[in-house]
């Protein structure tokens, strides 16, 4: 049984470039929550999906947006990036609604120069 | 609003010796609690939860915590620690804002010395 799987592991943009960051929830699972740890820093919860509707969000500007997928799958969209937002993005995904126990990918690195 | 706080930023301990890793809970009520670990370069993996049931709680590799509601805590230790052990620790509530988001404290870096 698969786990949680993100693509890509790593990435280098430029400032105000847009990335799309990828994630496929563990099998079971119908919930999807991405978090930003910047480097030395616990995890920031950005915004949650369920039903392919974003059901919370985090304090993240509107250049972070989502999408959730039929299959419950999810993308990450972050637009006119910042240097600041050069970060590791995890992925959760979790069964129930999110009232179950959240399991993390292996994150994607995102450098932005 | 749901937090953690933990509250040693470093903790160094031998190998073999035990491991006490602190973490204090707000809740406005009965949380669930969880410490996820987090080796260099690496995802976070689930250590052990807490969700009302038992208060002494067993995770993996050995680690075990107990919640006390008296005093707001939910320290994770483990008798003897292995060199494998190092790693970053981070104490973790769910909830508040309506959802399930997780809220990360600010982690705690565990040494393990020869």
């Amino acid at each position: 049984d698969a786990g949680v799987t993100q693509s890509p592991t790593h990435l280098i943009k430029t400032r105000g470039q847009q990335v799309t960051l990828r994630c496929s929830p563990k099998s079971g699972h119908d919930t999807v929550s991405w978090y930003q740890q910047a480097l030395g820093q616990g995890p920031q919860f950005i915004f949650q999906y369920y039903e392919e509707e974003e059901r919370q969000r985090g304090n993240f500007p509107d250049r972070f947006s989502g999408h959730q997928f039929p299959n419950y799958s999810s993308e990450l969209n972050v637009n006119a990036l910042l240097l600041g937002d050069s970060a590791l993005y995890l992925c959760a995904s979790s069964g129930q609604g999110g009232r179950e126990t959240q399991y993390f990918g292996p994150g994607t690195r995102l450098l932005v120069l | 609003a749901q937090s953690v706080t933990q509250l040693d930023s470093h903790v160094s301990v031998s190998e073999g010796t035990p491991v006490l890793l602190r973490c204090n809970y707000s809740s406005s009520y009965s949380p669930s609690l969880f410490w996820y670990v987090q080796h260099p370069n690496k995802g976070l993996q689930l250590l052990l939860k807490y969700t009302s049931a038992a208060t002494l709680v067993k995770g993996i590799n050995g680690f075990e915590a107990e919640f006390k509601k008296s005093e707001t805590s939910f320290h994770l230790t483990k008798p003897s620690a292995h060199m494998s052990d190092a790693a970053e620790y981070f104490c973790v509530v769910r909830g508040g804002g309506g959802g399930n988001k997780l809220t990360f404290g600010t982690g705690t870096q565990l040494k393990v010395e020869l």
